[in-house]
């Protein structure tokens, strides 16, 4: 079955724990792209990669790493977390060629204290 | 990428076709519209996408007016679990493949 699947679902971390969200697709794309959504706020995107070792910064990259050392996997790295980085993350997936739709993962809920 | 202006929120009863219209007056000639719907926190699911042919799938008809300047997706036979919000996308094909969501159309399904 075509999927994102984005580990852990849910995490309750504390303040400067550094913490990794993996995010891994299985249909060969070479798009991948974390966004983050919070209430008021919708979905803004975070980091994103065009191919394997090609990475950009999207709209509010602050306080956050990536990676893109193979194809599948797009892991999210937070160094030092802070509690204004609380929010529900969604790692996505999806070709670069033109007419075609992204997947998204089923989300992570963490919580910063 | 050309913004988008959607309702807020609509209502349906279950079993009706539901009309979700999508303003996007500043779209240009090689930028797609795009619909993606987001169950309760679930990640968004894509349902649809046309640059200027109306379009079908299995989910959902996708209807853009002649000037492009706006469209309506259309749910032929709702059902409570098409109760979601709603993101109408409009974006360039090989561009950043970004995807901008706004706040999208709060569809709710009544019985």
């Amino acid at each position: 079955e075509a999927q994102v699947t984005q580990n852990p679902r849910y995490l309750i971390t504390v303040t400067g724990k550094k913490l990794t969200v993996t995010c891994s697709q299985n249909m060969n794309h070479e798009y991948m792209s974390w966004y983050r959504q919070d209430p008021g706020l919708g979905l803004r995107q975070i980091y994103y990669s065009m191919n394997v070792e090609v990475t950009d910064k999207g709209d509010v990259p602050e306080g956050y790493k990536v990676s893109r050392k193979e194809k599948r996997n797009f892991p999210l790295i937070l160094e030092s977390p802070s509690p204004n980085q609380t929010s529900l993350y969604f790692c996505a997936s999806g070709q670069t060629a033109a007419n075609t739709e992204a997947f998204f993962g089923q989300g992570t809920r963490l919580t910063v204290v | 990428d050309a913004k988008t202006t959607q309702p807020t929120s609509m209502d349906c009863a279950e079993g009706r076709a539901a009309n979700l219209p999508c303003n996007h007056s500043t779209i240009s000639g090689n930028e797609y519209v795009y619909w993606y719907r987001q169950i309760h926190s679930q990640g968004p699911q894509y349902i649809i996408h046309g640059l200027k042919n109306n379009e079908t799938n299995e989910m959902a008809s996708l209807i853009i007016t002649e000037d492009r300047k706006s469209s309506t997706l259309i749910l032929p036979h709702a059902t409570l679990r098409d109760t979601a919000v709603y993101y109408c996308i409009v974006r360039t094909q090989g561009g950043s493949e970004k995807l901008v969501f706004g706040k999208g159309t709060k569809l709710t399904v009544n019985p």
